[in-house]
């Protein structure tokens, strides 16, 4: 069983519509990162967080740090957010990156 | 654009072969990451170098080596592949190594096949 499980691992959703994926993790950690990895193979961070919650545009990242749980949202999703999104989590004492599996967005015009 | 820069972006080579990947990041970073990306598995660290410094190989076999001769540049020297060693492999950078603080930057990654 991976440190980091993300769900759904496939999401296909119209233009418009409120975006939710999920991400479990399972050790004590510093910091989780949610990020988008392009056709193409390049990866951007979009989120750093290690409490609450964060925005930008229309990107919204949730933790609880009790539950070990943490949700990215997009609303009013575009066709140009199709992308893979990964969860990654920095654990406490080696302070390395467990990445997820990722999850596969498209969104349909 | 995220201050990585990897090249190739793609390269076939045969099981016999020697052949680099490179990498280079213009942010000022200290430490430098090689991560493996095969198809549907997580991104499974390969090496990291901090301050120049090797401070993590994680059991990587020797057909993959290493070298970091400053803090910009990286490369992945390849010799004697195998098929299952292809994947796409991404460099990374953050100001050092760790550190809850620290976000990570990512190259556009090289695309490896093994024939």
């Amino acid at each position: 069983k991976n440190e980091v499980e993300q769900s759904p691992q496939n999401l296909t959703a119209q233009e418009g519509e409120f975006i939710t994926i999920n991400c479990s993790y399972s050790v004590g950690i510093s910091a989780l990162h949610w990020l988008q990895q392009h056709p193409g193979g390049g990866i951007v961070s979009l989120f750093m967080l290690s409490s609450g919650k964060k925005k930008h545009g229309r990107l919204i990242a949730t933790i609880n740090i009790q539950e070990k749980h943490s949700s990215l949202h997009i609303t009013a999703s575009h066709p140009r957010d199709s992308a893979v999104y990964i969860c990654a989590v920095r654990t406490f004492g080696n302070e390395k990156l467990t990445f997820g599996t990722g999850t596969r967005l498209t969104i349909i015009p | 654009e995220t201050g990585v820069t990897q090249t190739p972006r793609h390269l076939v080579m045969g099981m016999t072969n020697k052949k680099s990947l490179k990498c280079e990041q213009h942010l000022g970073h200290n430490a430098m990451y090689w991560y493996k990306q095969s198809a549907k598995k997580p991104l499974e660290l390969m090496f990291v170098y901090n301050f120049k410094e090797q401070t993590e190989n994680n059991s990587v076999p020797s057909r993959f080596s290493p070298e970091c001769p400053n803090s910009s540049h990286l490369f992945l020297h390849l010799h004697t592949l195998q098929p299952e060693d292809s994947a796409l492999y991404l460099c990374a950078s953050s100001q050092a190594q760790g550190g809850s603080g620290n976000t990570i930057y990512f190259g556009e990654g090289s695309w490896l096949t093994v024939v």
